[in-house]
């Protein structure tokens, strides 16, 4: 299994440009979600998703859209970059809904730049 | 709410000492907590979650519900524990929140 893989690693965005992050895993999980992870932040939930056509709004969702079309892939949308929007972003994914305990598997990561 | 506090953004203790790294959490319900941890240029991975009771690498952490607390302890840190650890909770949506970390430094 590759686990939850993310493209691209690096991407350096002028401001206004729109773009979309990829994520998907092979583990057949029905959840997926993205966060943005920032010094003295943390990670912070953006949107997340308990199955194919079902997703929702995490802490920060503004400037991000998101769907599900299918259970492995999960992109991520930004419709139009702003400097505030430079970050790294992790897509995870976790097992069936309504286990709470089960653990998380994060991607690599995407390193985005808005200039 | 559900809301996780770490309340130190750095850490830094010697080789042999013992560390303890301090989660709080708000949450109106029965939380499933874990430690998550994210060496230099590694994935986030999990540590540990209280609902297995276990120790990994050494390191463990008591849910207090009392206190909202879920901190984590070491008794004998070594250099390679050097990492990023991060506190979550995950609610009844299965969403996962963090937070903001404690970026630990073992001195030899």
């Amino acid at each position: 299994n590759a686990g939850v893989t993310q493209t691209p690693k690096f991407q350096v965005l002028k401001t206004g440009q729109s773009m979309t992050l990829q994520c998907a895993q092979d583990m057949n999980h029905e959840y997926m979600s993205w966060y943005r992870q920032d010094p003295g932040m943390g990670l912070r939930l953006i949107h997340y998703s308990v199955g194919a056509g079902i997703t929702d709004q995490g802490e920060v969702p503004n400037g991000y859209n998101v769907s599900r079309s299918t259970t492995e892939d999960f992109p991520l949308r930004l419709l139009s970059a702003a400097p505030s929007q430079t970050s790294v972003y992790f897509c995870a994914s976790r097992g069936p809904f309504g286990r709470s305990s089960y653990e998380q598997y994060f991607g690599p990561g995407t390193r985005l730049t808005v200039t | 709410a559900q809301r996780v506090t770490q309340p130190e953004k750095l850490l830094s203790v010697f080789k042999g000492a013992p560390v303890e790294l301090k989660c709080n959490y708000s949450y109106s319900g029965s939380p499933e907590l874990f430690w998550y941890v994210q060496y230099s240029r590694q994935r986030l991975q999990l540590l540990l979650r209280h609902i297995s009771r276990e120790s990994i690498k050494g390191f463990t952490a008591d849910l207090n519900k009392g206190e909202t607390s879920f901190h984590l302890k070491k008794p004998f840190a070594q250099e390679e524990d050097s990492a990023m650890y991060y506190c979550a909770l995950s609610g009844r949506n299965n969403d996962m929140r963090f937070g903001a970390g404690t970026r630990l430094t073992v001195k030899p």
